[in-house]
Order: C-alpha cells, then sequence, then structure tokens
C-alpha cells in the first residue's frame, strides 16, 4: 500500500539558508500534519492543513511557513535557519470524514532529518 | 490541555519476557482517541493502534495486547514473549476526536530487548 512520501530523507544547510521539505500524503487523504523531533524528544506539533486550508497551528517559529496545494502534497519552508532547527521533521496524512474507520489516524512518513551546521 | 504521560524513560529485558509499557494522560474532552506509535532505530513513526474513548474492551493483536481503563486515564501496552525485533521507542498518544486535531505524545518508552 502507497505510504506517506517525504523529500528529501536528509538534508544539510548552514546557518540563515532556506530549506524547503515536501510531503506526498497517501492517496485520498485530505489532511496533512507536520511534526518536529528533537534529538530524545518526542514529536512536537507544528502546523495542519485541512483541503488546502490551515487547519491547526502549534509551535512553529515565524520563520517558517507551509501550504498544500491542489494535489494534496505540502511544502514546510523555513528560512533563517537556525542550529536549533536541527530535527526530524515529520510529514503525516489522515483521511477525512470519508475515511470511515481509518478516520483521525495519522500515518507517518519517513522523516526529513535535517541538520544545520 | 491536554497531556500524556509516560513514566518509564528506559525499559530493558531479555528476550521472551513480558514486558508492560505505561501511559497516562490527562484530557477535558469527553470523547478522545488513545495511540501507540512505534520508532525503530531506522527512525520512522509506525502507527500501532487506535482506541477511542466509549470502548473500554481490551485489544489483542497477536503478542501485543491494550489495556484501556479510563477511570484510571491509563492505556497501558503489553508485549508477551518479547523478541530483539521489538527494541524501539514507543510513543503513546491522545487527540481530541472532532476534525482533524494534532497528536499530542508522550515522551516516549525506549525499550531494548536482549538476547
Amino acid at each position: 500500500a502507497a505510504g506517506v512520501i517525504q523529500s528529501p530523507r536528509h538534508l544539510i544547510k548552514e546557518k540563515r539558508e532556506t530549506a524547503t521539505l515536501k510531503c506526498y500524503p497517501i492517496p485520498r487523504h485530505d489532511t496533512v500534519y507536520w511534526y518536529q523531533q528533537g534529538p530524545g524528544q518526542d514529536p512536537q506539533f507544528l502546523i495542519s492543513f485541512y483541503e488546502k486550508m490551515q487547519s491547526d497551528k502549534g509551535s512553529i517559529p515565524d520563520r517558517f511557513s507551509a501550504q498544500q496545494f491542489s494535489d494534496y502534497h505540502s511544502e514546510l519552508n523555513m528560512s533563517s535557519l537556525e542550529l536549533g532547527d536541527s530535527a526530524l521533521y515529520f510529514c503525516a496524512s489522515s483521511p477525512g470524514l470519508a475515511g470511515g474507520p481509518a478516520k483521525n489516524i495519522q500515518y507517518f512518513g519517513a522523516g526529513t532529518r535535517l541538520s544545520v551546521l | 490541555a491536554q497531556k500524556v504521560t509516560q513514566a518509564q524513560t528506559e525499559i530493558s529485558v531479555v528476550e521472551k519476557e513480558d514486558v508492560t509499557l505505561d501511559c497516562v494522560y490527562e484530557t477535558r474532552d469527553t470523547t478522545y482517541y488513545l495511540f501507540w506509535y512505534k520508532q525503530p532505530p531506522s527512525g520512522e513513526l509506525v502507527f500501532l493502534i487506535r482506541r477511542n474513548s466509549f470502548d473500554e474492551q481490551n485489544e489483542i493483536s497477536g503478542r501485543y495486547s491494550w489495556n484501556f481503563q479510563k477511570s484510571t486515564s491509563s492505556f497501558n501496552f503489553t508485549i508477551t514473549a518479547s523478541q530483539v525485533v521489538d527494541s524501539a521507542v514507543y510513543f503513546c498518544a491522545l487527540t481530541g476526536i472532532q476534525g482533524a486535531q494534532k497528536l499530542v505524545f508522550g515522551q516516549g518508552t525506549r525499550l531494548t530487548i536482549n538476547p
């Protein structure tokens, strides 16, 4: 079965550079979530989109922005990168109301490991 | 506010032992979902189970079983006859039922199964 696809898997950037992370949800999933997981920590919610509209916002820095496109893929844009942005970034998707029993189950991609030097 | 607590930071057992991972949660919602996810050394987050708050039936899937007790706000996870491949970080998580809501994770329990 198709899973959530994230690219790139690894990314190395310098301080003050920009980065773009991409997420392709499972087909027919209309909701996308972004999470940040620091070393040894639990994933922290950043932002979510439902039907291409921002649904919820968590502890996402103003330097970060995200959107969901017409084909439901999502991109997380990160600017003025700081050392503290080094983390594993996960995208998850879930089916909407039409998802039946699978509604509200978030399926995660393999993550993008961002290293800021 | 929602909160999930996994008091066990690390657990180490010998293969074939049974092991239980504890999870306690707080929420003001009357209906909610509880989850367990597994994060193996390779780093991905793997969905294991979802339980809704109005279904207190325990669930068994192979060597895995889950004990949900609403009265004590706990959702514990037991692995029977553990195997080395069970070594991972396990996260308990909570979300509301209405709409597309974020997952609130516990701190995770690192489980090591020694041969």
